[in-house]
């Protein structure tokens, strides 16, 4: 079982409203991803992080922004929730170096009415 | 950027037989083919994985094969089980820093 976690596992919020989605690890990783799953289940890579300090985005745009202050801990915050952002939201961690395993997050099911 | 495609998108089997799930993808740098399998509720699991220099690798039941030339690669289950119904995501990465993935396979195993 990977060590990662998230929290909450879902959320229901009113539009425009401020959300820290958590998400951390205890391996150590270097890298971590924040993905959005949507209802086909395709997962779109919204932003990853080399190490600390280090922040990118992904490939699908995103108005949540993320922080990596501490290497085990990588917050994805949405400023002004509104219904568009309702999905799934995984995070993920992988070892430093060239490509590895992903170890995925449980996941946070966020609503936004 | 690279792009990966999956079929099929859903997959009936009846259990003992096999399955296979088939990626191509379009950036000939990549050189990392993971495959995940996510159960309802869960995050995806890495169930295999294989890098450019092989072209098959084996892990009891399940295989992955890989054709570089041709970029696709594929899984193969073998004696299906009703635990392995669960949604099968294969993807595509050259450094690590982004994955790309398929559209996902929902696989059903009929008992």
């Amino acid at each position: 079982e990977a060590d990662i976690y998230q929290t909450p596992r879902y959320l229901v919020i009113g539009t425009g409203k401020k959300i820290t989605l958590e998400c951390s690890q205890t391996m150590g990783h270097d890298k971590m991803y924040w993905y959005q799953q949507d209802p086909g289940m395709e997962l779109h890579l919204i932003h990853y992080s080399y190490g600390v300090n280090s922040t990118e985005k992904g490939d699908l745009s995103s108005e949540s922004t993320v922080s990596r202050i501490r290497t085990e801990h990588f917050p994805l915050t949405l400023e002004s929730a509104r219904p568009s952002h309702t999905s799934q939201y995984l995070c993920a961690s992988s070892g430093a170096g060239g490509p590895r395993e992903q170890f995925f997050g449980p996941g946070t099911r966020l609503t936004v009415l | 950027g690279e792009n990966v495609e999956q079929h099929p998108s859903t997959l009936s089997v009846q259990e003992g037989d096999s399955a296979v799930i088939k990626c191509t993808y379009s950036d000939s740098a990549s050189n990392y083919f993971p495959w995940y399998k996510q159960e309802l509720g869960k995050g995806p699991q890495l169930i295999i994985d294989i890098r450019s220099n092989v072209g098959e690798k084996k892990d009891q039941r399940i295989a992955v094969t890989l054709n570089k030339t041709a970029k696709h690669f594929s899984l193969h289950i073998t004696e299906t089980q009703p635990e392995d119904s669960a949604v099968y995501f294969c993807a595509a990465s050259t450094d690590g820093n982004q994955f790309y993935f398929g559209t996902g396979t929902s696989l059903t195993v009929i008992p």
